[in-house]
């Protein structure tokens, strides 16, 4: 069975620096790309980041490029997402998400999520 | 950026009902696009993706269908476990952007 379990997240201050973690367990986990996909409080689903399974290739949402780093150790099964100069629209749900055989960009498992929280 | 809009933003119906919900997309997409079911506190859940292809596990009231611009996501036969919202995404193009939802509630 696939498991994503994210950990992390919290409160922060903006301009401040948070890691995610998502460990993965149940399948071959350096054969997926995996992403990072967030939901503002009562709003829709934004697509964050992804990465290749050898962590070779990377992509980024416009609105975190230059600021959040994606990540991934395929000896641990773990995904990263390092996020710096952390702003108050940054405030989510992040989930990971697991890439599918037919496209890396079609999410066919998700983690739990860990709540981002960017406030004074 | 390719824009994805679904319509209704929400539809009220009764166990039984036929549901059809709507995307669109600004540009054509060929059939990459996905549905996903979110209940609240949850993840969202991978119904249908290539626009029709069903995902393993989903029940077959679900059906998808549409190419280029316009496509459909069909609940044939609404059961109880499925009051949710519905999104679309486009897995064609980056950024990899979603619809806004369409709730799904008891009538």
């Amino acid at each position: 069975e696939v498991q994503l379990l994210e950990s992390g997240g919290g409160l922060v201050q903006p301009g401040g620096s948070l890691r995610l973690s998502c460990a993965a367990s149940g399948f071959t986990f350096s054969t997926y790309a995996m992403s990072w996909v967030r939901q503002a409080p009562g709003r829709g689903l934004e697509w964050v980041s992804t990465i290749s399974g050898s962590g070779g290739s990377t992509s980024y949402a416009d609105s975190v490029k230059g600021r959040f780093t994606i990540s991934r150790d395929n000896s641990k099964n773990t995904l990263y997402l390092q996020m710096n100069s952390l702003r108050a629209d940054d405030t989510a749900v992040y989930f990971c998400a697991k890439g599918s055989t037919s496209s890396a960009w079609v999410f066919d498992h998700w983690g739990q999520g860990t709540l981002v929280t960017v406030s004074s | 950026d390719i824009q994805m809009t679904q319509s209704p933003s929400s539809v009220s119906a009764s166990v039984g009902d036929r549901v059809t919900i709507t995307c669109r997309a600004s540009q054509g997409i060929s059939s990459w696009l996905a549905w996903y079911q979110q209940k609240p506190g949850k993840a969202p859940n991978l119904l249908i993706y290539a626009a029709s292809s069903l995902q393993s596990g989903v029940p077959s009231r679900f059906s998808g269908s549409g190419s280029g611009t316009d496509f459909t996501l069909t609940i044939s036969s609404l059961q109880p476990e499925d009051f949710a919202t519905y999104f679309c995404q486009q897995a064609n193009s980056f950024p990899f952007t979603f619809g806004p939802g369409t709730k799904v509630d008891i009538k």
